[in-house]
């Protein structure tokens, strides 16, 4: 299979706890996003890498989230001190020009 | 800034009719827009996208859409449903440049299938 991978696939977690995901983006593709959907909604951006390098983030990524894709390859995405609001799919896309490629996400569940 | 509108939010359409969803977009430049298809816990499948050139383009499964420049549309059509099109569709906007590329969805519509 060669698509964008997310794991876990859901995670339930208590309020407090941290949780981290990962993301393997199409191999050739050097730029990778994360989105969170909330129920009933769109897609929001999140944080965007050009190989290793994180170029944009948005007001939404607070600084209890944390996102790396060292070497340009995978990225993990870290939420420190998980609150309920957290509780949302969180979504991965690789491309290598405009058209993004989504994995199933990761849907997280804080207690 | 750029967005997206998905006027709305639940649309029923009986199967083996017509389909038409609704889109529209505000954005500076020649945008670059896409329609999406989420199924329940899933993510994003690309339908069909408009980047230039012939304003009616054609998808997957038998979508096409049209990109109107004096509405500021992007809507997307099918001739005729099946019941496995239930499913929930966005509409999006690509951001280039300033280092915030990415894409700026609609809150989706919500399409459902009457037998």
């Amino acid at each position: 299979d060669t698509g964008v991978s997310q794991d876990p696939r859901h995670k339930i977690t208590k309020r407090g706890q941290n949780v981290t995901f990962r993301c393997d983006p199409i191999s050739e593709h050097n730029r990778l996003y994360w989105y969170r959907q909330t129920l009933g909604q769109g897609p929001e951006f999140l944080t965007y890498f050009q190989n290793e390098a994180q170029l944009e983030k948005s007001r939404l990524l607070s600084d209890r989230f944390s996102a790396e894709r060292p070497k340009g390859s995978f990225s993990t995405l870290e939420i420190q001190r998980t609150e309920q609001g957290d509780s949302a799919m969180y979504l991965c896309a690789s491309s290598d020009r405009e058209k993004l490629f989504f994995g199933s996400g990761t849907q997280l569940s804080v207690l | 800034a750029q967005s997206v509108t998905q006027p709305d939010i639940h649309i029923t359409v009986s199967e083996g009719a017509s389909l038409e969803l609704r889109c529209n977009y505000s954005y500076g430049a020649t945008p670059y827009l896409f329609w999406y298809v989420q199924s329940p816990g899933q993510g994003l499948q690309l339908l069909l996208k408009y980047f230039s050139g012939d304003t009616l383009v054609q998808g997957i499964k038998g979508f096409e859409a049209e990109f109107k420049r004096s509405q500021s549309s992007f809507n997307l059509r099918k001739p005729s449903v099946h019941w496995s099109d239930a499913a929930e569709y966005f509409c999006a906007v690509y951001n280039s440049g300033g280092g915030a590329d990415g894409l700026t969805f609609g809150k989706g519509t919500h399409l459902i299938i009457q037998p």
